[in-house]
């Protein structure tokens, strides 16, 4: 069946660095990606999307392009802040518009 | 934005007891969902909920849970007898769009059950 994958946490960064998330997926057909982030006490609001091959996403500096060739959708970002401590999470639509598939979320930490 | 608010944040139950969790979705939405998350786990998809039905349910939501839109603003999940296993977050989230529901779903804030 349809299922993300994403890179063991926790992550964590001095500020300023760069921050790649990785996260693949295994799918039929041809879902929609996306990340969503839970900042701490708050709900999973959506960060990015991209819905066909080669689309790229983004938000708040964060990017992520999707990849059909390597099944993959990394989240990119090229210089994080402490307010970007948080866990984010990979998630797929698959084709049929069935509920969202999500991986097990990578929870960051950036260190002033 | 408009949000999604459950409420309570952390309910605390014994094991066998019955639990309510508690959604108030975005006014204007017609599609309502239950997701969960065991603590190290994948957020897991347990049911969908259009036009006063359950419209597509996982294998995890077996007889033990229900929903329910009583009043036309809230959206519950019945838990009738709770055991251990069933500790986890629970997200509720909602979708207006007849089309691709869930590409713009929005969720709320979880409420984290403990189950003792």
């Amino acid at each position: 069946g349809d299922s993300v994958t994403q890179m063991e946490g926790p992550v964590t960064l001095s500020e300023e660095a760069f921050l790649t998330i990785n996260c693949t997926y295994t799918a039929t057909g041809y879902p929609s990606l996306f990340w969503y982030v839970q900042y701490p006490g708050e709900g999973l609001q959506l960060l990015l999307k991209a819905t066909k091959a080669d689309d790229k996403g983004s938000n708040k500096g964060f990017e992520a392009t999707y990849r059909k060739e390597t099944t993959s959708f990394h989240l990119e970002k090229g210089s994080v802040q402490v307010s970007d401590s948080a866990v984010y999470f990979c998630a797929l639509l698959p084709s049929g518009n069935t509920p969202l598939v999500f991986g097990k979320g990578t929870r960051l930490s950036v260190i002033a | 934005e408009p949000e999604v608010t459950q409420t309570p944040s952390h309910q605390v139950t014994q094991m066998g007891q019955e639990v309510i969790l508690r959604c108030v979705p975005i006014s204007n939405h017609l599609y309502f969902y239950w997701y969960r998350q065991i603590l190290g786990q994948k957020v897991e998809f347990l049911v969908s909920f259009y036009n006063n039905e359950i419209s597509e349910k996982s294998e995890i939501f077996d007889d033990q849970f229900s929903v329910e839109r009583p009043d036309g603003s809230n959206f519950t999940l019945k838990i009738r007898s709770t055991k251990l296993e069933d500790s986890a977050m629970y997200f509720c989230a909602s979708s207006g769009l007849r089309g691709d529901r869930s590409l713009r779903a929005f969720f709320g804030q979880g409420t984290r059950l403990t189950v003792v």
